[in-house]
């Protein structure tokens, strides 16, 4: 199966800032990854599909970019109600597969 | 407007089997493919198993081959998750989601259905 590996396991910064999430998969999976913004007691929100396409009604401060191996998840600037964990996902291979998360918490 | 509705929490002794449902309105059965993915307490999300929309076979992740069955009724349109010879581990929430091509994402969730494990 694809395993993801998201980097770092947790990012600490501060409103305003920007972020940057990495997610490696270990073998090619195209364009085929998606991001998930999941908050504490809800089920997780797609922000991201096809590496680079924002889901309806995700704000432009996010954006993603990479294919083959190599993803990455921007937040240009933190707003409050991004903290939380984030998600990459694979739909190039069965089973299909997350990572493991990485957690953006407040500095 | 779509909608999953899950079923209530449960309690279930290790060994004892658990039978989740998600109620699917605004779209029909026929119209998607269901998936299941599920988190433990403090952990990650971990997909399990789901139908492929190009061919309509369930493909189920190798760690719940032997355990795992989805089934579903496509009258009421709903769905179930069946997990069987439950062990601690499998304490966790559940969740329903669906795709409605090859090249969808799960853009629709259920709110969840936690399933606890214990003695």
């Amino acid at each position: 199966e694809v395993v993801l590996t998201q980097s770092p396991a947790t990012l600490s910064l501060s409103p305003g800032e920007r972020a940057t999430l990495s997610c490696r998969a270990s073998q090619s999976v195209a364009n085929y990854l998606a991001w998930y913004q999941q908050k504490p007691g809800q089920a997780p929100r797609l922000l991201v599909y096809d590496a680079s396409y924002r889901a309806t009604g995700i704000p432009a401060r996010f954006s993603g970019s990479g294919s083959g191996t190599d993803f990455t998840l921007t937040i240009s600037s933190l707003e409050p109600e991004d903290f939380a964990v984030y998600y990459c996902q694979q739909r190039n291979n069965w089973p299909r597969t997350f990572g493991q998360g990485t957690k953006v918490e407040i500095k | 407007q779509v909608q999953l509705v899950q079923s209530g929490a449960e309690v279930k002794k290790p060994g004892a089997s658990v039978k989740v449902s998600c109620r699917l309105s605004g779209y029909t059965l026929t119209e998607l493919s269901m998936h299941w993915v599920r988190q433990a307490p403090g952990k990650g999300l971990e997909w399990m198993g789901g139908i492929d929309p190009e061919d309509g076979r369930i493909v189920y992740a190798q760690k719940f081959q032997d355990r795992l069955t989805m089934t579903e009724d496509t009258k009421t349109d709903t769905a179930y998750m069946e997990l069987r010879s439950l062990r601690s581990e499998d304490t966790a929430v559940y969740y329903c989601s669906f795709l409605l091509h090859a090249a969808g994402w799960y853009k629709e969730w259920g709110q969840g259905t936690l399933v606890t494990v214990s003695s």
